[in-house]
C-alpha cells in the first residue's frame, strides 16, 4: 500500500515565476492538506482540500491556490514567487475530516527561488 | 490562539539512557495532541496521539507520551534511547472545539534529538 506521495522532489524556480506541486494521497483517504516547512521551522498550515473543495485556509496570501481531483489528488499552486517561498512543501492525507484522525504526511518537494 | 511550544532546541542524550522531548499547548478548548518525527530529507512520520482517555500514550517504535492537563503539557519519553532515535520531533495540537470540520495543525518548532553511542 503507497503512502502519500509527491512530486517533483526538487523544484527551482527564479522570482515572479509560477509552480505547481502535487500529491496523491494515501489509499483510502480523501482529505489532503497542505504545509509550508521554512529551514529550521514547524510545519505552518496552507490550506485543506475535501469533496474536491477548500475547506480551511491558514494565514496565506492568494498567490497560492489548490485543486483536488475527483480521485482525491491534489495540486498546490504558487504564482509570482517570492525569494520567501523557498521552503518545503509538505502534502498530507486523512481519512475523511475528523478532528480524531492524525494526518500522514509525503516526503514533500524542496521548492528553491532564486 | 492555538500555540504550541517546544521548549529545547535540542536534546542530548547517550544511548540506553531515557529521554524525554518537551512539549506545551495553549488551546481554547479541549486539545487533540500528536508528536511526529522527521528525519533528514524525508516527510513527517506520525508517533502518536492524546484523544481522550488514558493519560500515558503509547505510540510507535516504543515511544510514549503523558498528558497533563493541569501543566499544559504532552511530553515525548523513551525509556531507552537508541542512535536511530536521532531526529527531528514535532509535537503538534488541533483544538476539538475548532467546529465541525478537521481543522490544520498547530506544528510546534521542533526539537533536534541526538542520541550518542
Amino acid at each position: 500500500d503507497a503512502g502519500v506521495t509527491q512530486s517533483p522532489t526538487h523544484l527551482i524556480k527564479t522570482r515572479g515565476q509560477q509552480v505547481t506541486l502535487r500529491c496523491s494521497p494515501k489509499s483510502g483517504h480523501d482529505t489532503v492538506s497542505w504545509y509550508q516547512q521554512a529551514l529550521g521551522q514547524g510545519p505552518q498550515f496552507i490550506f485543506q482540500y475535501y469533496e474536491e473543495e477548500e475547506r480551511q485556509r491558514g494565514n496565506f496570501p492568494d498567490r497560492f491556490s489548490g485543486h483536488q481531483f475527483p480521485n482525491y489528488s491534489s495540486e498546490l499552486n504558487v504564482n509570482a514567487l517570492l525569494l520567501g517561498d523557498s521552503a518545503l512543501y509538505l502534502c498530507a492525507s486523512s481519512p475523511g475530516t475528523s478532528v480524531r484522525n492524525e494526518q500522514f504526511f509525503g516526503p514533500g518537494t524542496r521548492l528553491t527561488v532564486l | 490562539a492555538q500555540s504550541v511550544a517546544q521548549p529545547e532546541d535540542q536534546v542530548n542524550v547517550a544511548e540506553g539512557n531515557p529521554l524525554t522531548v518537551k512539549c506545551t499547548y495553549s488551546v481554547s478548548g479541549n486539545p487533540y495532541l500528536f508528536w511526529y518525527v522527521q528525519y533528514p530529507n524525508r516527510g513527517l512520520q506520525f508517533l502518536l496521539k492524546y484523544i481522550t482517555g488514558d493519560n500515558l500514550v503509547k505510540g510507535s517504535y516504543g515511544f510514549e507520551a503523558e498528558f497533563n492537563k493541569s501543566q499544559t503539557s504532552f511530553h515525548l519519553k523513551k525509556p531507552s534511547a537508541l542512535v536511530s532515535d536521532s531526529a527531528l520531533y514535532f509535537c503538534a495540537v488541533r483544538d476539538r472545539n475548532y467546529g465541525g470540520s478537521q481543522g490544520n495543525l498547530i506544528f510546534g518548532k521542533g526539537t533536534k534529538l541526538s542520541v550518542k553511542p
